[in-house]
């Protein structure tokens, strides 16, 4: 399978403890999305990343979360001191720079804190 | 920043009829414009996009419409077949490097 890969898929913790998640983009894509989706809602934006290089981040983002991608390829999300709130579905996202403007999305990592 | 409304938020239709989903935009820059369909447990997938500098644009039965006067556009499904029963999501971003903005999605049902 060559698309946007996801893992783990399914994330269970208890409040106050960290969690990180990582994302595969499809190889040559060197944009790399980060959403967050509640419940019966769309995708929220949380970051993004052109290379390494992370180019935006959202009010969402609060100081718990960091976002890596230190080789341009796979990108981690970690969320420290977990709260209940931060339940939801975490969506990674990846395009080419230069092409089509579609974001191909990954399965996404289902978080749910106790 | 951009914010996209879409309505309704839920629709049944028989199927064989046509299903209309509406969204507007707020910021006038926005200048790309996709469709999303998620089903159950699974990733969004893109169905259709539109660029600002088109106002129509069709793939078999889904076809999109854009009013970039009215910030109004729409996703329009003919001869609905069971298998379209999904959410859809419209959204729309400024540049294309940049993020999207969805809406809140439409749950779509086709009856039998």
């Amino acid at each position: 399978d060559t698309g946007v890969s996801q893992d783990p898929r399914h994330k269970i913790t208890k409040r106050g403890q960290n969690v990180t998640f990582r994302c595969d983009p499809i190889s040559e894509h060197n944009r790399l999305y980060w959403y967050r989706q509640t419940l019966g809602q769309g995708p929220e934006f949380l970051t993004y990343f052109q290379n390494e290089a992370q180019l935006e981040k959202s009010r969402l983002l609060s100081d718990r979360f960091s976002a890596e991608r230190p080789k341009g390829s796979f990108s981690t999300l970690e969320i420290q001191r977990t709260e209940q709130g931060d339940s939801a579905m975490y969506l990674c996202a990846s395009r080419r720079q230069a092409g089509g403007y579609e974001q191909y999305f990954g399965p996404g990592t289902r978080l749910t804190v106790t | 920043g951009e914010n996209v409304e879409q309505h309704p938020s839920t629709l049944s239709v028989q199927e064989g009829d046509s299903a209309v989903i509406k969204c507007t935009y707020s910021d006038s820059a926005s200048n790309y414009f996709p469709w999303y369909k998620q089903e159950l447990g699974k990733r969004p997938q893109l169905i259709i996009d539109i660029r600002s500098n088109v106002g129509e644009k069709k793939d078999q039965r889904i076809a999109v419409t854009l009013n970039k006067t009215a910030k109004h556009f729409s996703l329009h499904i003919t001869e609905t077949q069971p298998e379209d029963s999904a959410v859809y999501f419209c959204a729309a971003s400024i540049r294309r490097d940049d993020k999207i903005i969805f809406g809140k999605g439409t749950r779509l049902h086709i009856l039998p």
